[in-house]
């Protein structure tokens, strides 16, 4: 069965230091997220890209953070200087078509800000 | 704005005890509902989801759960826990469209369900 994989699975860094989030969505699939957990809270959204550019974002993601589906296959999510309160799981999804169609998650990349 | 209310943080049961986990939302139109189960190390796997129709929908590993508008609620349910089922448990809802080419899911904090042997 296909499936998003991600990489690394987990990732340790200096405050201010720049990390890049890799993520190999489905192959089929067109539409793609980026999710993060900080531990002991919600999974919450952070942006949607579609047709090579963002569709929507959320108001965490700042002009720190930028996604770039730099190949075919790969989906990246750069954050530029990061913060400790970056410290969190990030999930990349993706999905077929929009609304009314289900996301597939991958199992994350937990990002630790030293 | 939508929002997604798991109360319970972790339920403990014993294998081949019935299982409910709690799910409430607000969403201010006819919402699709998810519920995503996450085993460690493991990504966020779709367990079911609800769009339309039959209130009642039947998802994998025998869990089902059942969408009540009158309450905003949709909880999840299996008859008999397995030890394998021991994970963690998210109730999301959906589209927060607010824009083109976009359906975000909110998500509830999680339910950390054990299973005693």
């Amino acid at each position: 069965e296909p499936e998003v994989t991600q990489t690394p699975s987990h990732q340790v860094t200096q405050m201010g230091q720049e990390v890049i989030l890799r993520c190999v969505p489905i192959s089929n699939h067109l539409y793609f997220y980026w999710y993060r957990q900080i531990l002991g809270q919600k999974v919450e959204f952070l942006v949607s890209f579609y047709n090579n550019e963002i569709s929507e974002k959320s108001e965490i993601f700042d002009d720190q953070f930028s996604v770039e589906r730099p190949d075919g296959s790969n989906f990246t999510l750069k954050i530029r200087s990061t913060k400790l309160e970056d410290s969190a799981m990030y999930f990349c999804a993706s999905s077929v078509v929009r609304a009314g169609e289900t996301q597939y998650f991958g199992p994350g990349t937990r990002l630790l800000v030293l | 704005a939508q929002s997604v209310t798991q109360p319970d943080i972790h339920i403990t049961v014993s294998e081949g005890a019935s299982l409910e986990l709690r799910c409430n939302y607000s969403y201010g139109a006819t919402p699709y509902l998810f519920w995503y189960v996450q085993s460690p190390g493991q990504g966020l796997q779709l367990l079911l989801k609800y769009f339309s129709g039959d209130t009642l929908v039947q998802g994998i590993k025998g869990f089902e759960a059942e969408f009540k508008r009158s309450q905003s609620s949709f909880n999840l349910r299996k008859p008999s826990v397995h030890w394998s089922d021991a994970a963690e448990y998210f109730c999301a809802v959906g589209p927060a469209y607010s824009g083109a080419g976009s359906y975000q899911l909110t998500f509830g904090k999680g339910t950390k369900l054990s299973v005693i042997p």
